[in-house]
């Protein structure tokens, strides 16, 4: 079955603590995205990876990390996470840029 | 800064009747456009995907792209109440930009 896997799908961690949400995807997808959702304010896209090892900045950048060492899997890091990262995380991917993209199921973060 | 626009809602509708879900965009230069469509809690699901001039219909959902008025609309035809739902604006040019989403309510 084709999908996105996102792991974990729910986390309750405290400040300053390394985290590590996984994303995997079986479809052979060139392009990934990274997006956090909050009330009101929609999608926002976090980092995207256009291919292996090419990666860029979305809209709100600060305090995440990714890397693409290969092309199934797109981790998303928070080195020291604080409160206001709390929030729904998707993992995406697609063929291309252009083209629709598929949705993991959501990783819901609090950060106490 | 490039810009997607949609009402935010709720937009209420009639079961039975035709939703109407429009998306204004600031990048005239945008080749791709989507909409999807979110339940609380839940990922986007994709509905519709168009990418030139004119209407694309599939069945209930017509999407409707005017790149000289730099608009696309959804329309929904006999609503249903599982049609309820966030519905996502998505225009791609470069990047993907996202509009923050119309509530639609479909009323029994």
């Amino acid at each position: 079955e084709a999908q996105v896997t996102q792991n974990p799908r729910y986390l309750i961690t405290v400040t300053g603590k390394k985290l590590t949400v996984t994303c995997s995807q079986n479809m052979n997808h060139e392009y990934m995205s990274w997006y956090r959702q909050d009330p009101g304010l929609g999608l926002r896209q976090i980092y995207y990876s256009m291919n292996v090892e090419v990666t860029d900045k979305g809209d709100v950048p600060e305090g995440y990390k990714v890397s693409r060492k290969e092309k199934r899997n797109f981790p998303l890091i928070l080195e020291s996470p604080s409160p206001n990262q709390t929030s729904l995380y998707f993992c995406a991917s697609s063929l291309s840029g252009n083209q629709p993209q598929h949705f993991g199921d959501g990783t819901r973060l609090s950060i106490l | 800064q490039k810009e997607v626009e949609q009402n935010s809602g709720p937009l209420s509708v009639p079961e039975g009747a035709i939703a109407s879900l429009n998306c204004t965009y600031s990048d005239r230069g945008s080749q791709s456009f989507f909409w999807y469509r979110q339940y609380s809690g839940k990922s986007p699901e994709l509905i519709m995907s168009i990418y030139s001039n004119g209407d694309k219909e599939d069945g209930r959902f017509t999407a409707q792209l005017n790149k000289a008025s730099q608009y696309v609309s959804l329309l929904i035809r006999d609503s249903q109440p599982s049609d309820s739902a966030t519905y996502l604006c998505a225009v791609f040019n470069y990047q993907l930009i996202w509009g923050a989403g119309t509530k639609l309510i479909i009323k029994p």
